[in-house]
């Protein structure tokens, strides 16, 4: 069965950088689009970007673009999002997400199952 | 950026009420509207895409309606299980956007 499982739990200073993993299995990788979600707590979801595991191509949300990176492991067949200048807002869960068909639909039908990323001085 | 607004943010029903949550694009996104339900400390789980297209192995108590600007996702025999958050979701072009979640709680 679909499964994507992130790493675990980062507690981070203010202005360092997170790397966060999302291993998937039970499919063809290449075929479908993993997003990130975020959600902060309490409140709710906020769409960050896509990487197309096939082509390493990647979307932004203009919001954090610049401080954004997803990533793919061809190697480990992994992505990655590794957000940089951490503030305190980022304080968030942070969620892998598989696109719901092969290509890009921009729905979310398999979720990793979130990593809490707490910035904190 | 096209504003997702909900409504209500929360209600309170009980166990077989027939639910109903709207939710309103800031411009037209044709049948680009995704319903996701969330329970406490877990991740969302796909409910209806494309409008109202029942995701595989969700309840058909479950459905959505809409197109262009106003959308609806009923659940018609409310049980206990439903009780969570309820957030819309377009998919018509980034960024891609969320409504602000609807909290179903029992009355």
């Amino acid at each position: 069965q679909v499964q994507l499982v992130q790493s675990g739990a980062e507690v981070k200073k203010p202005g360092a950088s997170v790397k966060v993993s999302c291993k998937p299995s039970g499919y063809t990788f290449n075929s479908y689009y993993i997003h990130w979600v975020r959600q902060a707590p309490g409140q709710g979801l906020e769409w960050m970007g896509w990487i197309n595991p096939y082509s390493g191509g990647t979307k932004y949300a203009q919001k954090i673009q610049g401080r954004v990176t997803v990533t793919w492991d061809m190697s480990i067949s992994a992505a990655y999002m590794e957000l940089s200048r951490l503030r305190s807002d980022d304080t968030a869960v942070y969620y892998c997400a598989r696109d719901l068909v092969g290509g890009l639909y921009n729905s979310f039908e398999y979720w990793g199952q979130g990593t809490l990323v707490t910035v904190s001085s | 950026d096209i504003q997702m607004t909900q409504s209500p943010s929360s209600l309170s029903a009980s166990v077989g009420d027939r639910v109903t949550i709207t939710c309103r694009a800031s411009q037209s996104i044709r049948t680009y509207l995704n319903w996701y339900q969330q329970k406490s400390g877990k991740a969302p789980k796909l409910l209806i895409y494309a409008a109202s297209s029942l995701q595989g192995g969700v309840p058909s108590r479950f459905s959505g309606s809409g197109s262009g600007t106003d959308f609806t996702l009923t659940v018609s025999g409310l049980q206990p299980e439903d009780f969570a958050t309820y957030y819309c979701q377009q998919s018509y072009t980034s960024p891609l956007t969320f409504g602000g979640g609807t909290k179903v709680e029992i009355k």
